[in-house]
């Protein structure tokens, strides 16, 4: 019964390759995001989705895509990964007026 | 441009006494406030809010200070327990539901 779940919870994968993270949410929320956590534990948005619209797009590489079959999924998917996009991945959700995030458990992605 | 900082990375403490975890702001239009406590390997859980209007919020053992004029906030912890241990990320949120993070503190509580 996990709020906000995300997979896989580690993804190691060589650079070029194109890779995928899922998320969903089970508590009705009607926006979602992903946020990327660096090396230096900085904790940065990348997107939110509010009902299938794309409402932040921060400037990421284009490399990066949301995509969001439903309310309650916020896919990620990366294509020709790089070193540089090693940390871990946080999706998240919240509803309006719900001064805060519930987050998921991360993903760590190595790029090797 | 980091808009939101903690300057500690971490903190040590005795179990009993009193934890301090600061947190700066640079932009004035930040309205509302919030403090994530995360374990390793799971996600930040929410911890307490504090909106501007506002400049003490508590909840049991868990006080948030908001220096508005200074742009400052704090969380107080009293008394720290040793599950307290966590990293801890405060938020500031400018219009809508987009936060800003900061880095972290790692509080270790020492029994």
């Amino acid at each position: 019964d996990t709020a906000v779940s995300q997979t896989p919870k580690y993804l190691v994968t060589q650079m070029g390759n194109d890779k995928s993270i899922k998320c969903e949410q089970n508590l009705g929320h009607d926006t979602m995001y992903w946020y990327k956590q660096d090396s230096k534990k900085f904790l940065k948005i990348m997107f939110s989705y509010n009902n299938k619209e794309l409402i932040i797009n921060e400037t990421v590489p284009n490399r990066f895509s949301p995509k969001s079959p439903d309310k309650a999924h916020l896919n990620l998917h990366i294509n020709s990964l790089e070193l540089g996009d090693s940390a871990v991945y946080f999706c998240a959700s919240s509803q309006e007026g719900f001064r805060g995030y519930t987050f998921g458990s991360g993903t760590r992605l190595t790029v090797v | 441009d980091q808009q939101v900082k903690q300057n500690s990375p971490s903190l040590s403490v005795q179990e009993g006494r009193i934890s301090i975890l600061n947190c700066d702001y640079t932009n004035s239009m930040f309205d509302y406030f919030l403090w994530y406590k995360k374990y390793p390997a799971e996600g930040p859980t929410f911890l307490i809010s504090i909106s501007s209007i506002k400049d003490k919020n508590e909840d049991g053992r868990f006080t948030v200070f908001l220096n508005k004029s200074a742009k400052h906030l704090s969380l107080h912890i009293v008394p720290s327990q040793p599950g307290d241990s966590a990293v801890y990320f405060c938020a500031a949120r400018k219009y809508g539901n987009q936060f800003y993070f900061g880095t972290g503190t790692s509080l270790t509580v020492i029994p």
